[in-house]
C-alpha cells in the first residue's frame, strides 16, 4: 500500500538544541500531518498542513514548533529549542484529500525523539 | 474527560476466537478510522468509516453516529492479529484532525 517514509527513526539530542524531523509523504498526497505519542499513551495531533500552510494546530504544537514543505520535498517538523517534553514518537501522515473517504491517513513508521 | 473512550484497554485472546473492540465518543464525530499498531510502531489504517459498517476479511467494522460509537470485530483471530488497536474520530472542521483513543493492546496466543 501507499507509505509515508520518515528519516531518521530515531534521534538523540541535548536540550536546548534544534532537530528536524522529515517526512516522505505519500507521493501524490495533499495534506501532511504530524501527531506525537507519549510512551505508553494515545497519538495526539499536533499539526495539519496543506497548500503551504498550516490549517489547524493543537495545544502542543507550541511557538517552538513549525512546519514546512519547501518545493515539494520533505514535510518537516522542526522543534527549537527542544525541551525535555518534546521526546516522544512522531508520526508523520497523509492523506489524498479531507472531508470523504479520500481523507483516510497513512501514517510513517514515527520519529522516536529523545530529549537529553 | 476522555474524548474517545476505548475498552477494553487489554485483550488476550485464543487463535480461533472472536472478540469486540469498542469506542465511545463524547466529541462531534464525523467519520471514524481504525487503526493496527504493530510492537516495532507503525500505523496501519484498517478502515475508514461514515456511519454505517464495513468489511474486510476477518474484520469488520461499525460506526453508529446517532449513538455516538464504534466497534471493531476480530473474527477467527489469528496471531498476527496482535498488538494495539486505535480508534480515531475526526471531527467536523473539514481539516481530518483526528482524536484518538488510548487503544485496545490485543494479544492472540496458540
Amino acid at each position: 500500500g501507499p507509505k509515508v517514509l520518515q528519516i531518521p527513526s530515531h534521534q538523540i539530542i541535548d536540550m536546548g538544541q534544534m532537530v528536524t524531523l522529515n517526512c516522505d509523504p505519500v507521493s501524490n498526497h495533499l495534506y501532511f500531518y504530524w501527531y506525537k505519542q507519549i510512551l505508553g499513551q494515545q497519538m495526539e495531533f499536533l499539526v495539519n498542513f496543506y497548500n503551504g500552510k498550516v490549517m489547524e494546530k493543537s495545544k502542543l504544537f507550541k511557538d517552538q514548533f513549525s512546519v514546512e514543505r519547501p518545493d515539494g520535498s520533505y514535510f518537516t517538523l522542526k522543534i527549537q529549542p527542544t525541551a525535555l517534553e518534546d521526546s516522544a514518537v512522531y508520526f508523520c501522515a497523509s492523506s489524498l484529500a479531507a472531508g470523504d473517504s479520500q481523507n483516510t491517513l497513512y501514517f510513517g513508521a514515527g520519529t522516536r525523539l529523545s530529549v537529553l | 474527560g476522555d474524548q474517545v473512550k476505548q475498552s477494553p484497554s487489554a485483550l488476550s485472546l485464543q487463535e480461533g476466537t472472536n472478540s469486540a473492540l469498542r469506542c465511545n465518543f463524547s466529541i462531534a464525530t464525523t467519520t471514524v478510522q481504525w487503526f493496527l499498531q504493530n510492537p516495532r510502531g507503525s500505523l496501519m489504517n484498517l478502515f475508514y468509516l461514515v456511519p454505517g459498517t464495513k468489511e474486510n476479511g476477518r474484520l469488520k467494522s461499525t460506526f453508529n453516529s446517532k449513538e455516538s460509537y464504534s466497534t471493531l470485530h476480530i473474527r477467527d483471530a489469528q496471531l498476527e492479529d496482535s498488538g494495539t488497536y486505535f480508534c480515531a474520530a475526526e471531527d467536523d472542521s473539514g481539516y481530518n484532525k483526528l482524536t484518538f483513543g488510548k487503544g485496545t493492546v490485543l494479544l492472540v496466543s496458540p
